[in-house]
């Protein structure tokens, strides 16, 4: 079984400059997440996908960000404009939403981001 | 007071021994908790995850969950060098659908042969 595809892998750009990655989930796998992991901290969510309908978005800064699953299947999260402080690593993980306490989410490689 | 705390470590082992890592969390209402093991420069791959009071075991690592203390532990049992990463709790309040997970900020785990 295929993993979370994520791409670019690694990422350079000036602030003020747009970026986007993409993600593609395991097959089969309805729900979506993007998680922000800065360095020497743990993978904080930015956004939920159910399918192509968004769970929560609370902490996603919406000013500058912006995220859609348009099928139902892959994903793409844009930067518009970037800062120095969106340096992450950005992950992609997926769950199959089977219901219950034991839905696991299987993240991809990440995209790491530098702004310069 | 962070939803998930771990200490940040390093906690060094020697090769053989047990490592324990623990974790607290601050909401009640978390219902399922995962540990996630971290290479540098890789991503977060799942160890295992509990949702019931007491023990857990897959293999050489053993998770433990105590409710009324809201306290999470994961012991590995026979350390070996490949385990040295950084190992995070993460936590699933799965209220009204929402099954993102909140992460501890990981323990760095240095294994010594």
């Amino acid at each position: 079984e295929a993993g979370v595809a994520q791409s670019p892998r690694y990422k350079i750009i000036e602030k003020r400059q747009s970026v986007a990655f993409w993600c593609n989930p395991i097959s089969g796998h309805a729900t979506l997440y993007w998680y922000q992991q800065i360095l020497g901290q743990g993978p904080k969510l930015l956004i939920q996908f159910q399918n192509n309908g968004v769970v929560d978005d609370s902490q996603l800064p919406k000013d500058r960000f912006s995220a859609e699953r348009l099928k139902g299947v892959d994903s793409t999260l844009k930067i518009q404009p970037a800062k120095l402080e969106d340096s992450a690593v950005y992950l992609c993980a997926s769950s199959l939403l089977a219901g219950g306490v034991t839905d696991t989410q299987y993240f991809g490689p990440g995209t790491r981001l530098t702004v310069l | 007071q962070k939803e998930v705390e771990q200490n940040s470590g390093p906690l060094s082992v020697p090769e053989g021994a047990i490592a324990s890592l623990n974790c607290t969390y601050s909401d009640r209402g978390s219902q399922s908790f995962f540990w996630y093991r971290q290479y540098s420069g890789k991503s977060p791959e799942l160890i295992m995850f509990i949702y019931s009071n007491g023990d857990k075991e897959d293999g050489r690592f053993t998770a433990q969950l105590n409710k009324a203390s809201q306290y999470v532990s994961l012991l590995i049992r026979d350390s070996q060098p490949s385990d040295s990463a950084t190992y995070l709790c993460a936590v699933n309040k799965q209220a009204t659908g929402r099954r993102a997970l909140t992460f501890g900020s990981g323990t760095r785990l240095q294994v010594q042969p």
